[in-house]
């Protein structure tokens, strides 16, 4: 079954630790997104891809880095920098004109 | 700066009555329009979506698409307990390279 897969479900950084987020994808699809979603919030963008070896930053990239060596994956970094990384993580892909698939989601939580 | 507005609800419809959720949004280039649903602690799914003025009907779930007026909406008839939900408007547009713009979600709660 093709679909978007994410890990772990759950999360917990210490202080001062960098987080790898994986987002794995077996639709074909080209463009991929990260999303951040805090309690009763809407989704804010962090990076997105559109083709291989290239991305984007949205609206929160500060704190975050990405990479896109693969057609299939886009994982994203929660690094140090980032002070407030207690969130939901959702990674997305889509074919180009066509809705968003999302994954189940990466619930991160600083300890 | 492109928008999509919802209210944020939440709203309150009995069962079995029709839930009527509305999006408006900034971008007159926008050319196609998506709801989500998302139950609480889950990822959003694509329900419906919609790219011509007027209605558009799948099972119990209309969207309704009004370019002049740059309102969508959605609608759901017979509503059930398992779609208290929040709802998420989105909307795809050429300016935004084709991203997808989502609006905030409106809480909807059907009360048995």
């Amino acid at each position: 079954d093709g679909g978007i897969t994410q890990s772990p479900k759950y999360l917990f950084r210490k202080e001062g630790q960098n987080v790898t987020l994986s987002c794995e994808q077996n639709l074909n699809h080209d463009a991929m997104y990260w999303y951040r979603q805090d309690p009763g919030q809407g989704l804010r963008l962090i990076y997105y891809s559109q083709i291989v070896n290239d991305f984007q930053k949205g609206d929160i990239a500060e704190g975050y880095s990405v990479s896109r060596e693969k057609k299939e994956s886009f994982p994203l970094t929660v690094t140090s920098a980032q002070k407030n990384p207690t969130a939901f993580y959702l990674c997305a892909s889509s074919r180009t004109g066509l809705g968003y698939t999302f994954g189940s989601g990466t619930r991160l939580t600083v300890v | 700066q492109k928008e999509v507005e919802q209210n944020s609800g939440p709203l309150s419809v009995p069962e079995g009555a029709i839930a009527s959720l509305n999006c408006t949004y900034s971008d007159r280039g926008s050319q196609s329009f998506f709801w989500y649903r998302q139950y609480s602690g889950k990822s959003p799914e694509l329900i419906m979506f919609i790219y011509s003025n007027g209605d558009k009907e799948d099972g119990r779930f209309t969207a309704q698409l009004n370019k002049a007026s740059q309102y969508v909406s959605l609608l759901i008839r017979d509503s059930q307990p398992s779609d208290s939900a929040t709802y998420l408007c989105a909307d795809r547009s050429k300016d935004s390279n084709y991203q997808l713009i989502w609006g905030a979600g409106t809480k909807l709660i059907i009360k048995p």
